[in-house]
């Protein structure tokens, strides 16, 4: 057990750029959440994921934002035309549940400059 | 909608004394709650939950927290604060164990030698 993964850990980019973050989750766990903490905040739910299909999704994640999962496996967060409010922490989570239990298995995060 | 209150932001302690960070939420069922830590550059690490039964939970690194349904709190404590417990703490809800989390906005603990 490896634990939850992210890629990159740091990605520094130009305003108007589109990033993609990669998460790989435990491997038997079957949810998958992203979140995303702004300095000297909590962090705030943006999405999840069961098995391959997204199954909430935050008003937050406004239309710019896409993740996916395809196989239930690793998940991708796209931002397209990045802003600089877009700067943050984004974490990935996965935990293995069916109608209940399961806590959540935070990653370390892939920290976005926008410039 | 769930909300959770860490109505400290900052709380500074001397190694060895105790420890109380507080923490409200709002909820109107039972609610599922969660102690997380935060080191700098690090992820989130799970220090303790409550799903249901005794209200008095422990976990790891000797902390535990207490339910308090009348005053909707859930305070996490420790007796004797190590300078490596200095870190962010965050409260969290969830209105079931495997689904979204609503975090406070975080208690910085820092630890006089």
């Amino acid at each position: 057990d490896t634990g939850v993964s992210q890629d990159p850990r740091h990605k520094i980019t130009k305003r108007g750029q589109n990033v993609t973050f990669r998460c790989d989750p435990i491997s038997e766990h079957n949810r998958l959440y992203w979140y995303r903490q702004t300095l000297g905040q909590g962090p705030e739910f943006l999405t999840y994921f069961q098995n391959e299909a997204q199954l909430e999704k935050s008003r937050l994640l406004s239309d710019r934002f896409s993740a996916e999962r395809p196989k239930g496996s690793f998940s991708t967060l796209e931002i397209q035309r990045t802003e600089q409010g877009d700067s943050a922490m984004y974490l990935c989570a996965s935990s293995f549940g069916l109608a209940q239990m399961g806590e959540q298995y935070f990653g370390p995060g892939t920290r976005l400059t926008v410039t | 909608a769930q909300s959770v209150t860490q109505p400290d932001i900052h709380i500074t302690v001397s190694e060895g004394a105790s420890l109380e960070l507080r923490c409200n939420y709002s909820y109107g069922a039972t609610p599922y709650l969660f102690w997380y830590v935060q080191s700098p550059g690090q992820g989130l690490q799970l220090l303790l939950k409550y799903f249901s039964g005794d209200t008095l939970v422990q976990g790891i690194k000797g902390f535990e927290a207490e339910f308090k349904r009348s005053q909707s709190s859930f305070n996490l404590r420790k007796p004797s604060v190590h300078w490596s417990d200095a870190a962010e703490y965050f409260c969290a809800v969830a209105h079931n164990a495997g689904n979204m989390l609503t975090f406070g906005g975080g208690t910085r603990l820092m630890v006089k030698p």
